[in-house]
């Protein structure tokens, strides 16, 4: 049972580089997001996904981009990559988005930005 | 804004001690509000929730004590164990609002 797939698992990038995290998952989940995990700050959600097709904005959404063309896959896009934009990402999906159901996080990915 | 307030940001328990960690919210429309648990590395993972209609939720060593008046909620974990020594998340979230909103979180050491 894979789960909750995200690739890479650490990643470089310099300042104004794009890059792609990309997560899969196999429990046929509508539901599926993105956070990032920043010392003090717990997880933000960046964007957020009910459905193959349909996106929308999180809290923190400037400087990132998603697409959902499937049901098992949610990509996560960074534009032109900024120091701020160093940090944890997790994907993360659920059967629904509502009460009782529970969310599946990936083991995450660590960005670092130069 | 900071939906859900979480407090301490750190917290060190003897082994055999009791942990507690609180959350605040303000949004009346949250509808579920679970705790996840997290180990170095790893993506957080669900340990226990709670529904608004219930004051209390206890699942072996870990409890929920939810007070709706006050808009608080708090996980205790009886018997604190070295392998409890993670972060934990307290979270919020309504139905129709289709996002999940976390605390700061909690790192809890349990020194053996």
């Amino acid at each position: 049972n894979a789960g909750v797939t995200q690739t890479p698992k650490f990643q470089v990038l310099k300042t104004g580089q794009s890059m792609t995290l990309q997560c899969a998952q196999d429990m046929n989940h509508e539901y599926m997001s993105w956070y990032r995990q920043d010392p003090g700050m717990g997880l933000r959600l960046i964007h957020y996904s009910v459905g193959a097709g349909i996106t929308d904005q999180g809290e923190v959404p400037n400087g990132y981009n998603v697409s959902r063309s499937t049901t098992e896959d949610f990509p996560l896009r960074l534009l032109s990559a900024a120091p701020s934009q160093t940090s944890v990402y997790f994907c993360a999906s659920s059967y629904s988005h509502s009460s009782g159901n529970t969310i599946y996080f990936g083991e995450g990915s660590w960005l670092t930005v130069v | 804004q900071q939906q859900v307030k979480q407090s301490p940001q750190s917290l060190i328990v003897q082994k055999g001690g009791i942990s507690i960690i609180n959350c605040a919210y303000e949004n009346t429309a949250f509808d579920y509000f679970p705790w996840y648990q997290q180990f170095p590395g790893k993506g957080p993972a669900l340990l226990i929730a709670i529904r608004p209609d219930v004051s209390e939720k206890k699942e072996g060593r870990f409890t929920i004590s939810f007070n709706k008046s006050a808009k608080q909620f708090s996980l205790h974990i009886m018997d604190s164990q070295p392998g409890d020594s993670a972060t934990y998340f307290c979270a919020a979230l309504n139905t129709g609002g289709f996002k999940t909103i976390f605390g700061a979180g909690t790192r809890l050491f349990v020194k053996a």
